[in-house]
């Protein structure tokens, strides 16, 4: 079955403890992205991978790292978490990336991880 | 930088009713824009993506449309059953590659 997968679901950690989430995906897609969900704010984007060791900022990426050493996962690290990254983070791919150059196909998302941060 | 906003944040409506969805965007230089719905507490699932060289996508009883000259797209739900109660979000693909989301309009389908 072709999915997103997403680990932890639910993780409740304290200030400063540095934390993994990790993302894989089983469509052999190039785009892969991060993004949290807030109350009345939307999605909004953290960082996004156009291939393997490509990686570039989204609109909030502050305290937040990526790697992309493997086309299927795409971790997203805090290496110092803050109560402000309290959120509800989803990931998601796409077939399009940098070797095709478009973005014709939809994205599928995860099931979403939600991190309390204390 | 695009700005993505959805109207109205929340709606309510009695079953059987047809119903449109608002999403409006700064930009008109998208590759695409998705309509998504997302149940309370769950992950986004995709409804319809429009191309940016298309007008209109249709599944079932959802039509939506788009309009990139005036950075507009509706999404159109026929004969409104409470099943349809979600979060519609709305999504555009920009040059950048970056993804902007509007935050989306909640939508109670009244039996």
């Amino acid at each position: 079955e072709a999915q997103v997968t997403q680990n932890p679901r639910y993780l409740i950690t304290v200030t400063g403890k540095k934390l993994t989430v990790t993302c894989s995906q089983n469509m052999n897609h190039e785009y892969m992205s991060w993004y949290r969900q807030d109350p009345g704010l939307g999605l909004r984007q953290i960082y996004y991978s156009m291939n393997v060791e490509v990686t570039d900022k989204g609109d909030v990426p502050e305290g937040y790292k990526v790697s992309r050493k493997e086309k299927r996962n795409f971790p997203l690290i805090l290496e110092s978490p803050s109560p402000n990254q309290t959120s509800l983070y989803f990931c998601a791919s796409s077939l399009g990336g940098q070797t095709s150059g478009v973005f014709t196909d939809t994205q599928y998302f995860g099931p979403g991880t939600r991190l309390t941060v204390l | 930088k695009q700005e993505v906003t959805q109207i109205p944040a929340a709606l309510s409506v009695p079953e059987g009713e047809n119903l449109v969805l608002n999403c409006s965007f700064t930009d008109s230089a998208i590759y695409n824009l998705q309509w998504f719905r997302q149940d309370p507490g769950k992950g986004l699932t995709s409804l319809l993506l429009i191309q940016s060289s298309q007008r209109e996508q249709t599944s079932g009883r959802l039509n939506a449309s788009l309009d990139k000259s005036s950075g507009r797209s509706t999404l159109y739900i026929a004969a409104s059953q409470p099943g349809d109660s979600a979060t519609y979000l709305c999504a555009v693909w920009t040059g950048g590659f970056k993804t902007i989301f509007g935050a989306g309009t909640r939508l109670f389908v009244k039996a």
